[in-house]
């Protein structure tokens, strides 16, 4: 398995609150993303990291910020949380034209 | 706007028969596919892969089949067994390049059934 953990593994939150998921990875990948999985929609990009303190946006980052202080940890941040980010988030690293995830991150906003 | 998109939500077949998954996908600068597979509770685990330079790609009881004419892939399993009863996704990305970042669009997922 790739080195990937993702903390925590399920949240509960209430609507407004920040909450933020962390990716810590031990392959020295350059490439991390954050995704989030909801039903008929597959898995979705919300940023991604080329690198320490490089990020970008995916294709539904609105609500979401990163940041990516040492190669190793990628966080993802819900700035006020809503209902409509109740989703399980996986976080990925990309190496040899593959992408290995996390186990995942079970975010529920009431 | 979906650009990689899987019309079947589902699927069932019995043990030992084949089982095929579809994708269909409209942006003709994709030129690398995935699959991965997804138990619940877990991450996607990548399957198998293909190059738009091939129409091929075989592992094991995995073959992937890419119809670039018609922007369409299909993931083949031969034979079908119980424990392959998951959730797939295909996913499509700018390739391996330089320039690629990795970054990866998926489809909807099929849900696989595979009976005893």
């Amino acid at each position: 398995d790739a080195g990937i953990t993702q903390s925590p593994r399920h949240k509960v939150t209430e609507t407004g609150t920040p909450v933020t998921l962390r990716c810590h990875q031990t392959e020295n990948h350059r490439y991390m993303y954050w995704y989030r999985q909801d039903p008929g929609h597959g898995l979705r990009l919300i940023h991604y990291s080329y690198g320490v303190k490089d990020t970008d946006k995916g294709e539904v980052s609105d609500g979401y910020s990163v940041s990516r202080s040492k190669t190793e940890d990628f966080l993802l941040t819900l700035e006020s949380a809503t209902s409509s980010q109740t989703s399980v988030y996986f976080c990925a690293i990309s190496g040899g034209g593959q992408a290995f995830f996390g186990q995942g991150t079970r975010l529920t906003v009431v | 706007d979906q650009q990689v998109k899987q019309n079947s939500p589902s699927l069932s077949v019995q043990e030992g028969r084949i089982s095929i998954l579809n994708c269909d996908y409209t942006n003709s600068m994709f030129d690398y596919f995935l699959w991965y597979k997804k138990y619940p509770a877990e991450g996607p685990t990548f399957l198998i892969s293909i190059s738009s330079i091939k129409d091929k790609n075989e592992d094991g009881r995995f073959t992937v089949f890419l119809n670039k004419s018609a922007k369409h892939l299909s993931l083949h399993i031969v034979p079908s067994q119980p424990g392959d009863s998951a959730v797939y996704f295909c996913a499509a990305s700018g390739g391996l390049g330089s320039s690629n970042t990795g970054k990866l669009i998926f489809g909807q997922g099929t849900t696989l059934q595979v009976k005893p």
